[in-house]
């Protein structure tokens, strides 16, 4: 069974642009999750999408939006940049009402 | 006051030392509890559940106290290998739907040789 894959892997960016970071779910996984992780601190969670639809967001403004598509994949879009959107970005995936998430190694995205 | 806090750390060990972590949640309503290992540049990957009747998994043990809302994490015989950010999660719900995780920032330990 493949695991939860990230692309791409590095990313920079300049302050203004917008960004995609794409995710591929676990087999068998209908729900998936986005997680920002700033240096030195934990991964903060950003929304959630089942059935293609947002299923919950964290305190992230909207130029963070998402999709998921029919095969469950899904993408983060990052509108006008900030130099405090310099991240680790994680994707974590799984089954729906189950906490059994897998995290793919995530996109380091970095604004300058 | 944040919602998941733990010892930043770091936690410098020798090989062979016991070592414990504790972190407090604020959410009394939060059901589900989990330490995460992370490695550096790495994503942080389930080290194992925790459980109000406390478990143990090989060298490591966890225990969950609700009333205190206080988790802990015990290292013993410590290898090299263990070094790495353990991440206390609880889990959070909105609205009836699945519940997302929610992280501490993470305690640092350095086990030396």
């Amino acid at each position: 069974e493949t695991g939860v894959t990230q692309s791409p892997t590095h990313l920079i960016k300049t302050r203004g642009q917008q960004v995609t970071l794409r995710c591929s779910s676990q087999s068998g996984h209908n729900t998936v999750s986005w997680y920002q992780q700033a240096l030195g601190q934990g991964p903060q969670f950003i929304f959630q999408y089942y059935r293609e639809e947002e299923n919950g967001r964290g305190n992230f403004p909207p130029r963070f939006s998402g999709l998921q598509f029919p095969n469950y994949s899904s993408e983060l879009n990052v509108n006008a940049l900030e130099l405090d959107d310099s991240a680790l970005y994680l994707c974590a995936s799984s089954p729906w009402d189950s906490y059994g998430y897998t995290f793919g190694s995530g996109t380091r995205l970095t604004v300058v | 006051r944040k919602e998941v806090e733990q010892d930043p750390g770091p936690f410098n060990v020798p090989e062979g030392a016991t070592v414990a972590f504790n972190c407090t949640y604020s959410n009394s309503a939060s059901q589900s509890f989990f330490w995460y290992r992370q490695d550096c540049r790495k994503e942080p990957k389930l080290l194992m559940s925790v459980y109000s009747s406390g478990n143990e998994d090989g060298r490591f043990t966890a225990q969950l106290n609700r009333a205190s809302q206080y988790i802990s994490l015990l290292i013993r015989d410590s290898k090299l290998s263990d070094s790495a950010t353990y991440l206390c999660v609880v889990t959070s719900y909105y609205g009836g739907s699945q519940g997302n995780l929610i992280f501490g920032k993470g305690t640092k330990l350095s086990v030396k040789p």
